[in-house]
């Protein structure tokens, strides 16, 4: 059965520092592989998604991620955090072209101005 | 452009009462449904999903229970509430296209049981 893993349940960063939150996988086959972002207050918004070709993916706000296939993972990256990106952050994964989409337990980030 | 309504937004229901919590859906044709229960330190469970109407997948066993009546509404219900039922639930619909499956998410139903 598929899982996600979010190794880190809560980040605390300063403004303009660098940002990576990691995101694994269970699955062995065609995967695709997603970014939610829930700002406080707010409903659940998708950041960005991967379902084939270029394994670095663009999303909105500028954020980024990278599948790597070897390694089970899709972290995801921001390389100047602000502290609008104060957020909790989920990844998910969907099995192919299956129904079910599976998301991890969340990473929260707070970001001090 | 396709939206999701899911109500009501709050509830507080005793011990033992029943719920039913509706979700539809606007905009687009058969989608797929699904409703997940998010709590603290514990992401989004998967509760029900469905790819038509009255097909029901259900991935975790508990007091609660799902149907869909019509193409584009999803019910989730319960005969008699437990106080752990007490969370946010949501709903939401994706499409199976050529780029794969994308879930959008309604605004959610906060329950409590007292």
């Amino acid at each position: 059965a598929q899982s996600v893993s979010q190794h880190n349940h809560h980040v605390i960063l300063s403004e303009a520092a660098s940002l990576e939150l990691g995101c694994n996988y269970s699955y062995g086959g065609t995967v695709n592989l997603f970014w939610y972002v829930q700002y406080p207050g707010q409903h659940l918004q998708l950041l960005l998604k991967y379902f084939s070709g270029d394994p670095l993916v663009k999303g909105i706000k500028g954020f980024e991620a990278e599948f790597i296939k070897s390694k089970f993972s899709f972290n995801l990256r921001k390389p100047s955090v602000q502290w609008s990106d104060t957020a909790e952050y989920f990844c998910a994964v969907n099995e192919g072209r299956d129904d079910k989409i599976i998301f991890g337990k969340g990473t929260r980030l707070h970001i001090l101005p | 452009s396709q939206t999701i309504h899911q109500w009501p937004a709050t509830l507080v229901q005793p011990v033992g009462s029943p719920l039913s919590l509706e979700c539809t859906v606007e905009g687009t044709s058969n989608p797929n449904l699904y409703w997940y229960r998010q709590a603290a330190g514990r992401g989004l469970q998967l509760l029900f999903y469905s790819v038509g109407i009255g097909q029901i997948s259900s991935e975790v066993p508990q007091n609660l229970s799902a149907s869909r009546p019509q193409d584009r509404q999803f019910i989730l219900s319960s005969k008699k509430l437990l106080l752990s039922d007490s969370g946010f639930y949501l709903c939401a619909w994706s499409i199976l296209t050529g780029d794969g499956n994308t879930i959008y998410f309604g605004e959610g139903s906060w329950l409590t049981v007292v």
